[in-house]
């Protein structure tokens, strides 16, 4: 099946600072790469995804860029908040998840 | 529309036995997965049903199965259970197969083995 790993496992920013968060797979073959947030106690819910089609798309303060033949896709935050604080998955191409990013923006 | 809704939300079973778990998708939607979430070890795919039909499975044991119905409620099992089971089970229900589009996750199933 598909792997897919993502990385840091652990962020902390302070607040206002921009986070990234990277994930990369092996295999090729898929047109959709997602990206879901779960915040404590809650289940995980789409925050952006992108389709292989484009490189970039940006929904206000989040951004995520595709390199397909590199085969990995970033997670972009700006201006982080408080309420960013979470865990972030990716999506690899066969829905395999990565292992989850923690969040912790600091006030 | 109503969300994807699951039962029981929490399950307290002893090792050896069996569990049932249940989940109605997003009226609508042909795709229901099911993952296992636990502290250590993120999301980890089960399997996905589309119209009655398993299409992919993942690299869990043969005591966890599964199964969709014609309404697209689907079920998952676990026998034989183990510690190592307790996490939370969480199913997504999406319109069309689950690597082509957005998935609404349910609030998950809490099982506890003992």
């Amino acid at each position: 099946g598909e792997n897919v790993e993502q990385h840091p496992s652990t962020l902390s920013v302070q607040e206002g600072d921009s986070a990234v968060i990277k994930c990369t797979y092996s295999d090729s073959a898929s047109n959709y790469f997602p990206w879901y947030k779960q915040e404590l106690g809650k289940r995980p819910q789409l925050i952006i995804d992108i389709r292989s089609n484009v490189g970039e798309k940006k929904d206000q303060r989040i951004a995520v860029t595709l390199n397909k033949t590199a085969k990995h896709f970033s997670l972009h935050i700006t201006e982080t908040q408080p309420e960013d604080s979470a865990v972030y998955f990716c999506a690899a191409p066969d829905m395999r998840f990565g292992a989850g990013t923690r969040l912790t923006v600091k006030p | 529309k109503a969300g994807v809704t699951q039962t029981p939300r929490y399950l307290i079973k002893t090792r050896g036995q069996q569990v049932t778990l249940s989940c109605s998708p997003i009226s609508g939607h042909r795709s229901v997965s099911w993952y296992q979430q636990t502290p250590g070890q993120g999301l980890q795919f089960l399997f996905e049903y589309f119209s009655e039909t398993q299409r992919n499975k993942g690299n869990f044991p043969g005591r966890f199965s599964g199964r969709q119905f014609s309404n697209s409620r689907s079920e998952m099992n676990v026998s034989t259970l183990e510690l190592g089971d307790s996490a939370l089970y969480l199913c997504a229900s999406s319109l069309n197969f689950r690597a082509e589009g957005e998935q609404y996750f349910g609030p998950g199933t809490r099982l506890t083995v003992t």
